[in-house]
């Protein structure tokens, strides 16, 4: 059973295209993160929301407690967005977080 | 702040030999994290530290994994014997206060591979 699961699994895009990527949930949360890793590399958090949404730049994150799911937006998307992005949830004792599989994205110039 | 800082960022071992991981998270986060990271399952989490007490090492995968924190800014992750199926990228994060409210922060990974 999987706590996050993500779509797509693998993405490719054209420079300068939009990009979503879904996150859905079954467990109760307090928060939801979204995290970037480029290849070979370390992890970096983008975002953390509980409600509502959130932009940094060209990247923009939405979250329904309701309906239990998250988007990812990407606007103007550009080469060196390529990466991972992995959603993330705490388990309920915060003990944890709850990996999706994560989204290998791939913007071609 | 550095960031969370992971040592060594890659270490190649034969089978059979003792691995230290070594992980400084943080300054002010009381909570750390042990991750795995491979192909096949992703992120898995191998032990939580709070207030450098383990709270949970349930994904330990057995007795050849250790992990301490004897202090809030130093921690490690001990293989002894390591194996082949070991071989993946080791995170360490930190956050304030666990993972509910609070954001986590990533190290840079160590990779090992063991031969």
């Amino acid at each position: 059973k999987n706590e996050v699961e993500q779509s797509p699994q693998n993405l490719t895009a054209q420079e300068g295209e939009f990009i979503t990527i879904n996150c859905s949930y079954s467990v109760g949360i307090s928060a939801l993160h979204w995290l970037q890793q480029h290849p070979g590399g370390g992890i970096v958090s983008l975002f953390m929301l509980s409600s509502g949404k959130k932009k940094h730049g060209r990247l923009i994150a939405t979250i329904n407690i309701q309906e239990k799911h998250s988007s990812l937006h990407i606007t103007a998307s550009h080469p060196r967005d390529s990466a991972v992005y992995i959603c993330a949830v705490p388990s309920n004792t915060g003990n944890q977080f709850y990996f999706g599989t994560g989204t290998s994205l791939t913007v071609i110039p | 702040d550095a960031g969370v800082i992971q040592s060594p960022r890659h270490e190649v071992t034969e089978m059979g030999q003792e691995v230290t991981l070594r992980c400084k998270p943080i300054s002010g986060h009381n909570s750390l994290f042990w991750y795995r990271q491979t192909m096949m399952r992703g992120l898995e989490l191998l032990i939580y530290f709070n207030n450098n007490v383990p709270i949970d090492d349930s994904g330990m995968p057995e007795d050849r994994f250790s992990a301490k924190m004897p202090n809030a800014s130093f921690s490690t992750l001990k293989i002894q014997p390591s194996e082949p199926r070991d071989s993946a990228v080791y995170f360490c994060a930190s956050s304030l206060q666990g993972a509910l409210i609070t954001e986590a922060f990533f190290g840079q990974g160590t990779r090992l591979t063991v031969v």
